[in-house]
């Protein structure tokens, strides 16, 4: 069946280094995939996409990592700022499903100053 | 000049009773989600609309009633409230260029 796996963990990161997210998915017919960011009482909100035909994208300070010889997908934030602590969700998307959006566990990021 | 809203932001009320949740976009999307988000945080999709069909329909018990009047509106109709539907409720509107857009959440209380 169709998941994009990541389980709940927390990250701790010192402000200014580097974070890495991980994601493993296990559908190969999504057709993009979607990194999102959950601040406390608030929706989750967009931060960057990647089609299924690139490997790799870079946005302001996060760059995504897409291989889908393992069905692995990561976020890298650079610099990460005390503004980064959230929670942060892959999720894919299926057109032929309707364009469902299919969402990860979630890892939880703390910055510490 | 919210993209898309929801309302209530919180709502509390006791089991058995019927309550609805609003969702209105002003983004011009023909397509709109709702999404359940429990305790541990996991999203999961509930319904999808495009212009007022329905599209997807997961799992979801007979007690949950979507209503989409127009395009810009899609609203959750809940009969029969048990424990288990407390969570956080996101509405979210897309069209194909500009991806997803979610709202605040309402947060549901069954006590």
């Amino acid at each position: 069946g169709e998941s994009v796996g990541l389980h709940l963990p927390t990250l701790s990161v010192q402000e200014g280094d580097n974070s890495i997210i991980n994601c493993a998915y296990s559908n190969s017919a999504s057709d993009y995939f979607i990194w999102y960011k959950q601040e406390s009482g608030k929706g989750p909100q967009f931060i960057i996409d990647i089609r299924s035909n690139m490997d790799k994208r870079q946005g302001q300070r996060v760059t995504v990592l897409l291989n889908k010889t393992v069905k692995h997908l990561s976020l890298q934030i650079a610099a990460t700022q005390p503004g980064d602590s959230a929670v942060y969700f892959c999720a894919e998307n299926m057109k032929a499903a309707g364009n469902k959006l299919t969402f990860g566990g979630g890892t939880r990021v703390l910055v510490k100053p | 000049d919210t993209a898309v809203s929801q309302t209530p932001k919180y709502l509390v009320t006791q089991m058995g009773n019927d309550k609805s949740i609003k969702c209105e976009q002003n983004l011009g999307h023909d397509t709109m989600y709702w999404y359940k988000q429990d305790s541990k945080k996991f999203l999961k999709i509930m319904f999808s609309y495009n212009n007022k069909e329905l599209i997807i329909n997961e799992t979801v018990p007979n007690r949950f009633s979507p209503k989409s009047p127009d395009k810009a509106h899609l609203n959750l109709h809940i009969n029969s409230l048990e424990l288990g539907d407390s969570a956080v409720y996101f509405c979210a509107s897309r069209d194909l260029d500009h991806g997803y857009t979610f709202g605040s959440g309402t947060r549901l209380t069954v006590v």
